[in-house]
């Protein structure tokens, strides 16, 4: 099993839609965990920190959930320039682990 | 949050030649990273530079290949050596945010070994 598993897509949704998809990962001491955005060959570009309470910013919303060891991104009324590449990446004491990432098409 | 300059873009170069790759940050931080991502693959650590001791490499990475240089707390290089074409992908610099806000990143190098 890999560290942290990403289902690779591409996730089509229409332009207003509601998407959400999820990040599981195997090391149960994991400490920190955040969702970057990645635009076809640009660098990734942090999104948004994940708190164990779930966090929202704007449309996005992320959750945690501890149990069943794994992470949320919700994006509601999803834009054209929601397109891109969503890696969910776990911390453990600076151990830096990255998923493969989730890819997102907004369509017209 | 910090901002880093990462030279050169993208480059094209013959197998067996080397490639210097610089990352510059507008402020001090301990620890940079290098990064590899191959295309539609995640990022790989390939080692962690700190200032003023040698890096340390991530298993399948060794120093004769990927040689880094940490003069000081705002720079780095890292070098790809005795290129070939199994080293064609992006090589990115990284540093920690402050507090619990995630890593920024280099723009990237985008290399292609022929």
């Amino acid at each position: 099993r890999k560290e942290v598993e990403q289902d690779p897509g591409p996730f089509n949704v229409p332009e207003g839609a509601t998407v959400a998809f999820n990040c599981t990962y195997s090391n149960s001491a994991s400490q920190s965990f955040f969702w970057y955005r990645q635009d076809c060959r640009k660098e990734p570009k942090l999104l948004m920190s994940v708190y164990s309470s779930g966090n929202e910013d704007g449309r996005f919303t992320a959750q945690l959930n501890r149990a069943s060891q794994y992470i949320s991104l919700l994006i509601r009324d999803s834009k054209l320039s929601d397109s891109a590449t969503y890696l969910c990446v776990v911390d453990s004491n600076y151990q830096l682990i990255w998923g493969a990432g989730t890819k997102l098409i907004i369509k017209p | 949050s910090a901002v880093i300059s990462q030279k050169p873009s993208r480059d094209i170069c013959q197998r067996g030649t080397s490639l210097t790759i610089q990352c510059q940050v507008d402020s001090q931080v301990t620890m940079m990273f290098w990064y590899r991502q191959q295309p539609g693959q995640s990022l790989t650590l390939i080692a962690t530079a700190n200032q003023g001791s040698e890096a340390t490499y991530e298993s399948g990475f060794v120093i004769d290949k990927f040689p880094i240089s940490r003069p000081n707390l705002t720079f780095s290089t890292l070098t790809v050596s005795n290129m070939s074409p199994e080293d064609s992908s992006i090589y990115l610099c990284s540093v920690r945010r402050m507090g619990n806000y995630g890593y920024t990143f280099g723009s990237g190098t985008r290399l292609t070994v022929v």
